[in-house]
C-alpha cells in the first residue's frame, strides 16, 4: 500500500529564511505523482506545487521548490526566503491509482518568525 | 471560476441525527474528490466520480454514508445515523480529467456530532 510519512510535526522559521519541509514516500509503482498542498487556518487546502515521478527536473513555482530524491523516496518542499503568511500546516500527498486519489501524510506545522 | 462551494460551512448535530453535505465542483470538471479530514491529520479519501458514476469508495464509507452526483454537476453526501467519531472536516475536491493532475479544495464542512 502507498504511504506518505512527514516526521516533523513542527518547524519554525525566522522571515526571510528558507525552510525544507520533509517528506518520503513508498510505492511500488513506477507512475505517481507528489503533491504539496497548504492548509491557513481558515481550512482550505491550497495547491502549492506538484512533481511528476517521471519528470527529470525538480518541479518549481515561485518561492516553493520540490526536492525530489526518486532513489531515497524523498519530495522535499523548499521554501524560501519565508514570510509571515507561510504559517500554516503543510501536506505531503501522492497520487493513487487510475482515478488519482491523493494519500496525505500526516502535515508538518509551519511557524514563520517575524 | 468560481472555485468549488460547500454548504454548509459548519454543523452542529446530536448522535443519531442524519447529515446531508453539498459540494459545488468548479464548473468543466468532470472528477469530484470527497475527504475526510480529523483533527491533526491529513485528509483521507472517502469516494471518487467520474462525471454522474461513483467508481471508487473507500472502506472508511460505511454503509451509513452515502454520495450522489446527479447529472454529473453538484455532489451530496448524507451520512445516518450521526456518530461522535463522525466529527471531521469533510472536503471536497474536483478535477478536469484532460488537464494536470491539480485537485481544486473546496473550503469544507466542519461536522460536530455531540
Amino acid at each position: 500500500a502507498q504511504k506518505i510519512t512527514q516526521t516533523q510535526p513542527g518547524m519554525f522559521v525566522q522571515e526571510k529564511e528558507a525552510v525544507t519541509l520533509d517528506c518520503t514516500y513508498d510505492t511500488s509503482d513506477q507512475s505517481y505523482g507528489l503533491f504539496w498542498y497548504k492548509q491557513p487556518s481558515s481550512g482550505e487546502m491550497i495547491f502549492l506545487i506538484y512533481q511528476g515521478s517521471y519528470d527529470e527536473q525538480n518541479a518549481t513555482e515561485g518561492r516553493y521548490s520540490l526536492n525530489f530524491q526518486k532513489a531515497r523516496k524523498s519530495a522535499n518542499l523548499v521554501i524560501s526566503a519565508s514570510q509571515l503568511g507561510d504559517s500554516a500546516m503543510y501536506f505531503c500527498a501522492m497520487r493513487e491509482g487510475g482515478y488519482n486519489k491523493l494519500i496525505f501524510g500526516a502535515g508538518t506545522r509551519l511557524a514563520v518568525h517575524p | 471560476d468560481t472555485g468549488v462551494s460547500q454548504n454548509p460551512r459548519h454543523k452542529i448535530t446530536k448522535r443519531g441525527q442524519n447529515v446531508t453535505f453539498r459540494c459545488d465542483p468548479i464548473s468543466e470538471h468532470n472528477r469530484l474528490y470527497w475527504y475526510r479530514q480529523t483533527l491533526g491529520q491529513g485528509p483521507e479519501f472517502l469516494t471518487y466520480f467520474q462525471n454522474e458514476a461513483q467508481l471508487e469508495k473507500s472502506r472508511l464509507l460505511s454503509d451509513r454514508f452515502s454520495a450522489e452526483r446527479p447529472k454529473g454537476s453538484f455532489s451530496t453526501l448524507e451520512i445516518q445515523r450521526t456518530e461522535q467519531g463522525d466529527s471531521a472536516m469533510y472536503l471536497c475536491a474536483s478535477s478536469h480529467r484532460d488537464e494536470s493532475y491539480e485537485q481544486y479544495f473546496g473550503p469544507g464542512t466542519r461536522l460536530t456530532v455531540t
